[in-house]
C-alpha cells in the first residue's frame, strides 16, 4: 500500500518568515496530494491540492510543489502569520489506493509573534 | 461548500456502555465515508471505510464486531463503539467523499467526537 512521510514533526518560525513543509510518498501511481490544516480540537480543513500533472500550485500565501520522480511534495507558506499555527497534515490518493487517503503524520506549526 | 455534520460533538460514558456516533453530509451525497480515530499530537488513523449499502471495510487491526459501521443512506454513515473501555476514548472523526463534481474528488471531514470512557 501507500506509505506517506512527513517531516518535519514540529517546526516553529518567526512571524514573516517561510515555513516549508515535506512529504513523500511510495507508490508512484498516486495522483492526488492534498493539504489539511487542523486547529486544536477543530477539523481539518482542505488548504491546498495538487495532482500529478501539475508541478506546482499557488494559492496568495501558500504554495504546493510537487516532484513525481522523486516522488515528493512540498507545503510552502511565505510570510507566516500567527493564526497560520496549527497542524498540517499531507495526504495522497491514487488508483491503488481505492478511494482512501494516506496521511502523513502531521507537522505542528508554531508562529511566532 | 460540501457540509459533514457530526454528532455528538462530545460524550462521556461509563465503561461497558456503547456510544453511537452519527455522521452525516449536508449538502451533498456521499458514496464513501470514511472513520477515523486521532490520538492527541497524532495523525489521522483510519479506522474503516463504509460505502452505502454495504458492508465497511476495516482497516488491519481494528475490531470490526467493537466498531460497527452502518451507512444506510447516502448522507448518514453511523459509528458504534460497543462495549466502551478508557482505552476507547480518542478524537473519532469521520470525512465523506461525494457521489459526483468536486465533492467526488475531496474528502470533506466533520467536526469529529470527543469520547470520554469513564
Amino acid at each position: 500500500g501507500e506509505n506517506v512521510e512527513q517531516h518535519p514533526s514540529t517546526l516553529s518560525v518567526q512571524e514573516g518568515d517561510s515555513a516549508v513543509i515535506k512529504c513523500t510518498y511510495s507508490d508512484s501511481a498516486s495522483n492526488y496530494f492534498p493539504w489539511y490544516k487542523q486547529e486544536l480540537g477543530k477539523r481539518p480543513q482542505l488548504i491546498i491540492d495538487i495532482r500529478s500533472n501539475v508541478g506546482e500550485k499557488k494559492d496568495q500565501r501558500i504554495a504546493v510543489t510537487l516532484n513525481k520522480t522523486a516522488k515528493h511534495f512540498s507545503l510552502h507558506i511565505t510570510e507566516t502569520q500567527p493564526e497560520d499555527s496549527a497542524v498540517y497534515f499531507c495526504a495522497a490518493r491514487g488508483p491503488n489506493t481505492g478511494n482512501q487517503f494516506y496521511f502523513g503524520t502531521g507537522t505542528s506549526l508554531t508562529v511566532i509573534p | 461548500g460540501a457540509v459533514v455534520s457530526q454528532h455528538p460533538s462530545r460524550v462521556i460514558c461509563k465503561s461497558g456502555t456503547s456510544v453511537k456516533i452519527e455522521c452525516r453530509s449536508l449538502d451533498f451525497q456521499a458514496t464513501t465515508m470514511f472513520w477515523y480515530r486521532q490520538f492527541p499530537k497524532q495523525s489521522l488513523m483510519l479506522m474503516a471505510t463504509s460505502n452505502e449499502g454495504s458492508k465497511a471495510t476495516y482497516e488491519q487491526g481494528v475490531e470490526k464486531d467493537k466498531f460497527l459501521i452502518n451507512h444506510a443512506s447516502l448522507t448518514l454513515s453511523t459509528l458504534t463503539v460497543t462495549s466502551a473501555h478508557p482505552e476507547d476514548s480518542s478524537f473519532y472523526i469521520c470525512s465523506a467523499r461525494g457521489v459526483s463534481g468536486v465533492s467526488y474528488n475531496e474528502q470533506f471531514f466533520g467536526p469529529g467526537t470527543r469520547l470520554t470512557v469513564l
